[in-house]
């Protein structure tokens, strides 16, 4: 099942620099998306959400943004830091479908921040 | 803030027994969930849960799969025989609502089947 991919499966960034993790979906009925941050021995940790009636969301350092004609999001993360090194989720799940509970995660992209 | 409690943190469990894992989703939340991600795959949706009962389940929730609120405040996993596939982390989440809102996971159960 590869409804959602994160083709990068791991990134380095220098503190202070900008991360950028990209993810790419293929099912047209998804419309609510959600990036989560994994440390070890912990579960996914919500990070920011974004619905397909926007195109960009902002959470403090956190920013995602939705282009639903090329079905690919991203997540930008500035300034970055060594507190961000962690495996980062992206899901995505249908509300207006019945699986609006389901979701479906990519690999995911581990991130280090280098000092 | 509060948070999505899972018990125990490890299991061990021989091939055939029958296991039960535990979840406290966050107080006023209504819909429940569990996951599993197998070593070096990704985290797979198993099944949701509201209002008493299934509201979805994939195609891993076979009949040795079961969950249940026995009260208010407890929702659980049970796998009535355990295969070594079953080997993974469990998790649960819980969400307040059905549209647009984040599920929030705990930090899961490792169950290892010997």
């Amino acid at each position: 099942d590869q409804q959602v991919k994160q083709n990068s499966p791991s990134l380095s960034v220098q503190e202070g620099r900008i991360s950028i993790l990209n993810c790419d979906y293929t099912n047209s009925m998804f419309d609510y998306f959600l990036w989560y941050k994994k440390y070890p021995a912990e579960g996914p940790t919500f990070l920011i959400s974004i619905s397909s009636i926007k195109d960009k969301n902002e959470d403090g350092r956190f920013t995602v943004f939705l282009n639903k004609s090329a079905k690919h999001l991203s997540l930008h993360i500035v300034p970055s830091q060594p507190g961000d090194s962690a495996v980062y989720f992206c899901a995505a799940s249908g509300m207006t479908t019945v699986s609006w509970g389901k979701l479906q995660f990519g690999a995911g992209t581990q991130v280090v921040v280098t000092p | 803030e509060p948070e999505v409690t899972q018990t125990p943190s490890h299991q061990v469990t021989q091939m055939g027994q029958e296991v039960i894992l535990r979840c406290v989703p966050i107080s006023n939340h209504l819909y429940f969930y569990w996951y599993r991600q197998i070593l070096g795959q990704k985290v797979e949706f198993l099944v949701s849960f509201y209002n008493n009962e299934i509201s979805e389940k994939s195609e891993i929730f076979d009949d040795q799969f079961s969950v249940e609120r026995p009260d208010g405040s407890n929702f659980t996993l049970k796998i009535r025989s355990t295969k070594l596939e079953d080997s993974a982390m469990y998790f649960c989440a819980s969400s307040g609502s059905l549209s647009g809102q984040p599920q929030h996971f705990g930090d899961g159960t490792r169950l290892s089947i010997l």
